[in-house]
């Protein structure tokens, strides 16, 4: 079992440029959650998804940023136009439907200069 | 008042000692309780959960919950440089669709 994976694991860009993060889901898992964690807020929940749908984006900071789930095995986060105080760890992670146990990627360093 | 508190740490103590990590929540409908342990540039991973009142063992590890003082704990005994890492409570929400509430997490060293 491959595990979530992320990609990239580090990013570096300078502000105002477009960022996308991707995540790999573990097969058979149908839930998909993106997270963000810096030291201030510690882990914020931006967006789950169940069976590819948007079930909650409330924590979506504003609309820079983006989430799709194209199929029932991949997602991807967009940031659009990047700013300074977005940079952080994003993690995603899934989990089967009723699941309570979340499996976490290694998460990508975001740095927007 | 937040939903989780825990203190950050960092919290430092000596190999071979107890420690005790603790999280409280406001919310006296939250039935099952979580720990995550989170290693540098790792993603969190579940260490524990419990359903109920009382202590839970696993190993060296204690899951304890006082529901009417609303404080939920972690101890680790015989403490070991493997376990300096961060800890995350978790609770989940009371709706099937509901998000899991994470605690910011204590930051854990333990010195050889």
């Amino acid at each position: 079992d491959a595990g979530v994976i992320q990609s990239p694991r580090h990013e570096v860009t300078e502000m105002g440029q477009e960022v996308t993060l991707r995540c790999k889901l573990i097969s058979g898992h149908n839930s998909l959650f993106w997270y963000r964690q810096t030291m201030m807020r510690g882990l914020e929940l931006l967006i789950y998804f169940n069976n590819n749908v948007p079930i909650d984006d409330s924590g979506m900071p504003e609309d820079r940023f983006s989430a799709k789930m194209p199929n029932a095995s991949f997602s991807t986060l967009k940031i659009q136009p990047s700013e300074p105080r977005d940079s952080a760890v994003y993690f995603c992670a899934s989990t089967s439907e009723g699941g309570e146990k979340l499996f976490f990627g290694s998460g990508t360093q975001l740095s927007v200069l | 008042q937040k939903e989780v508190e825990q203190d950050p740490g960092p919290l430092s103590v000596p190999e071979g000692a107890i420690v005790s990590l603790n999280c409280t929540y406001s919310n006296s409908a939250f039935q099952y309780f979580m720990w995550y342990r989170q290693y540098s540039r790792k993603g969190p991973e579940l260490l524990m959960y419990t359903y109920s009142s009382g202590n839970k063992e696993d190993g060296r590890f204690t899951a304890q919950v006082d529901k009417s003082s609303k404080y939920i704990s972690l101890f680790i005994r015989d403490s070991q440089p493997s376990d300096s890492a961060t800890y995350l409570c978790a609770l989940p929400g009371m709706n099937r669709d509901d998000k899991i509430i994470f605690g910011k997490g204590t930051r854990l060293h333990i010195l050889p």
